[in-house]
């Protein structure tokens, strides 16, 4: 069963700062990866998704790569705002299997 | 843009009652999902269909059953509301042709459902 671990569940950063957050994941035979942004009390919003023949994708300020290999991806957020506050989630989607696999999440405060 | 559109953002319901959850996409997405998520549990998919009149269960199918009419509905019915089945439930839909898709999973809105 593949697990997907995000650690740590929630942080902090000053307002400019560059946020890192990493999701690993344990069986590597991935279609694909997905990040997604939540904010309280509402659904998850697609931020981006990287194929496995992919190693990154980016939009905007945002910047994700993909290492199959050693089990993770990393969601890279650059000059990070309080508008960034939110709960950040990762999900793999095996081969062979219909449904997406969940970490717990981020949850990011960035601190004006 | 995809939508994908819950009926309902605040439920209320008493224990016993049977109650419906309706989602409806309108991009021709063939995978639709109901996940509910609780603090500390994170997301757990509780059921999911690929087609039409098709259904499979999910982690935790317990206590719920689903319904695939047409390709945009899928809905989630609490057969007797209990009040552990208070949560956030969350639909999504994917499209997936030929069994592959690399396209993003699309979210509702969510139903914050409280029994009581």
């Amino acid at each position: 069963k593949q697990e997907v671990t995000q650690i740590p569940a929630a942080l902090s950063v000053p307002e400019g700062e560059n946020l890192v957050l990493n999701c690993s994941f344990t069986d590597s035979a991935i279609y694909n990866l997905q990040w997604f942004r939540q904010d309280p009390g509402k659904g998850l919003t697609s931020l981006l998704l990287i194929q496995s023949s992919q190693r990154e994708q980016t939009s905007g300020r945002l910047n994700a790569s993909l290492d199959k290999s050693s089990g993770r991806s990393t969601l890279y957020i650059a000059a990070s705002q309080p508008g960034d506050s939110a709960t950040y989630l990762c999900a793999v989607l095996l081969y062979g299997n219909n449904r997406l696999a969940f970490g717990k999440g981020n949850q990011v405060v960035v601190i004006p | 843009d995809v939508k994908v559109t819950q009926s309902s953002r605040y439920l209320v319901k008493r224990t016993g009652e049977k109650v419906f959850l309706e989602c409806v996409q309108d991009m021709d997405h063939e995978n639709m999902f109901w996940y509910r998520q609780d603090p500390g549990l994170g997301l757990r998919l509780i059921y999911f269909s690929y087609d039409v009149k098709m259904k499979e269960k999910g982690d935790i199918p317990e206590g719920y059953s689903v319904s695939r009419e047409k390709k945009e509905r899928f809905s989630l019915i609490l057969e007797s509301a209990s009040t552990n089945q208070t949560s956030m439930y969350l639909c999504a839909s994917r499209v997936d042709k030929g069994g592959k898709s690399n396209q993003p999973q699309h979210f509702g809105d969510g139903t914050r459902l409280s029994i009581l």
